[in-house]
């Protein structure tokens, strides 16, 4: 267990649907980062957030938005879903704001969109 | 940006053989290389990582060397045993990115 938990573990929705997903983060990090995890796409970086601010941007769809809250967990909001968008998404945390501290993921949201 | 890739995509070894996983990265400018496990159904999990200023780290059965000259990385296992089975990834860290970009995955099947 990373310490790290993540809910729903699955989501089933309809193609043009908004959804949340909520993560929080180990105890004492303050950084979450948000990947997206496809077959054909790989583990892809998304988002992260130091202490409530983005601190930096991947392959991150304009549909797609972040934020991190004062007690440090996060939701990732996925909007006008399309087919492409079913995957794994990960959220991991880190102690500090740079990505070569380690991160520990959580267990991942299966997203379905049908 | 940063490309990485990896080879092979599957590995079969026989329980108590070793497994070489190997990666290439294109920036120059990476620092920080991290291998991650990933067992059905889990997030991936790190298992060691190196940093550029650095050949070559050894865990138990695990090793990562790192050629930064030659841009390209390996995981080697030993002693395999069918709990090694997963599905393994690289990674590599850019800091003027600030991200990791990760390969695409090695599964490995460890067999009895």
């Amino acid at each position: 267990d990373s310490g790290v938990t993540q809910t729903p573990k699955h989501l089933i929705t309809a193609t043009g649907q908004r959804v949340t997903l909520r993560c929080s983060p180990r105890s004492g990090d303050l950084s979450v980062y948000w990947y997206q995890q496809s077959l054909d796409q790989g583990l892809q970086f998304l988002i992260q957030y130091y202490n409530g601010e983005e601190r930096a941007k991947g392959n991150i769809l304009e549909r797609f938005s972040a934020q991190q809250f004062p007690d440090l967990h996060s939701e990732l909001n996925l909007s006008s879903l399309e087919l492409g968008d079913s995957a794994l998404y990960f959220c991991a945390s880190s102690v500090g704001a740079k990505g070569y501290n380690e991160q520990f993921f959580g267990p991942g949201t299966r997203l379905t969109v049908l | 940006g940063e490309n990485v890739e990896q080879h092979p995509s599957t590995l079969s070894v026989q329980e108590g053989d070793s497994a070489v996983i190997k990666c290439t990265y294109s920036d120059s400018a990476s620092n920080y290389f991290p291998w991650y496990k990933q067992e059905l159904g889990k997030g991936p999990q790190l298992i060691i990582d190196i940093r550029s200023n650095v050949g070559e780290k050894k865990d138990q059965r695990i090793a990562v060397t790192l050629n930064k000259t030659a841009k390209h990385f390996s995981l080697h296992i030993t002693e395999t045993q069918p709990e090694d089975s997963a599905v393994y990834f690289c990674a590599a860290y850019t800091g003027t990115a600030s991200k990791l970009t990760f390969g695409t995955g090695t599964r490995l099947q460890v067999t009895l």
